[in-house]
């Protein structure tokens, strides 16, 4: 069960697009469409903001999407905000009935 | 609203047990397969454990099993997470979350569990 690998960080000015990649393996990120990706501020729950790799929950800018290519799943986000700034984990189900996250990418305004 | 409010953390001594409650409200808790997930101090999520909606399948990550247990009371509308042996490592906030489309799609406020001697 190794974690998922993502950037440790990312940045952007607004209005940019930023993306954020999270590597597998074909026994999860590979093996399923079952990808979802999380935001998370300091000292607060993590947020859905999108899941089976490109649908996204009531509520969620249309800012937010997701794509998949092989063992590896993006997030891309697109007309950055300074409210976008925060901590984004991915997250795949896996071929043993469990669950594994990425490390987690600080997205960073400039 | 969807509502999940975690409780039983604290401070313990390596070897020890806790008991962690997530009460649920705001849906219909017996439709709704449910997780433990965990956060180290400045680290990122990790996945703890699920069981799903009718407690009849539960499933552990490998540093877990053996040690944690996950159970349900749908009457009460309740999920826990028996954890025993506890170690110095499995010191984190611990959110209980709901499942959806294999995803958590709504998280509670967390509870810390600090193991130390």
């Amino acid at each position: 069960q190794s974690a998922l690998t993502q950037p440790p960080s990312v940045s952007g000015s607004p209005g940019q697009s930023v993306a954020i990649s999270c590597t597998g393996t074909s026994t999860d990120v590979g093996g399923h469409s079952l990808v979802s990706w999380y935001q998370q501020s300091p000292g607060t729950a993590p947020k859905l903001i999108l899941y089976e790799v490109n649908n996204r929950p009531s509520g969620v800018p249309d800012r937010f999407s997701g794509s998949k290519s092989g063992n590896t799943a993006s997030l891309t986000i697109s007309g950055l905000q300074a409210e976008d700034e925060g901590n984004y984990f991915c997250t795949s189900y896996t071929s043993t009935s469990t669950w594994v996250f990425g490390g987690g990418t600080k997205l960073t305004v400039l | 609203q969807v509502q999940l409010v975690e409780s039983g953390g604290g401070v313990v001594q390596p070897g020890g047990s806790l008991r962690l409650s997530c009460a649920a409200s705001g849906f219909t808790f017996r439709n709704y397969n449910m997780h433990w997930v965990r956060q180290a101090p400045g680290k990122g999520l990790e996945w703890v454990t699920f069981i799903r909606n009718d407690g009849n399948n539960q499933f552990y990550t490998d540093s877990v099993r053996g040690r944690f247990t996950i159970s349900r009371d749908n009457s009460k509308n309740t999920v826990y997470v028996d954890m025993n042996s506890l170690r110095v490592d499995d010191t984190a906030v611990y959110y209980c979350a709901r499942d959806f489309r294999w995803g958590f799609d709504s998280w509670g406020q967390g509870t810390l569990v600090t193991v130390s001697s």
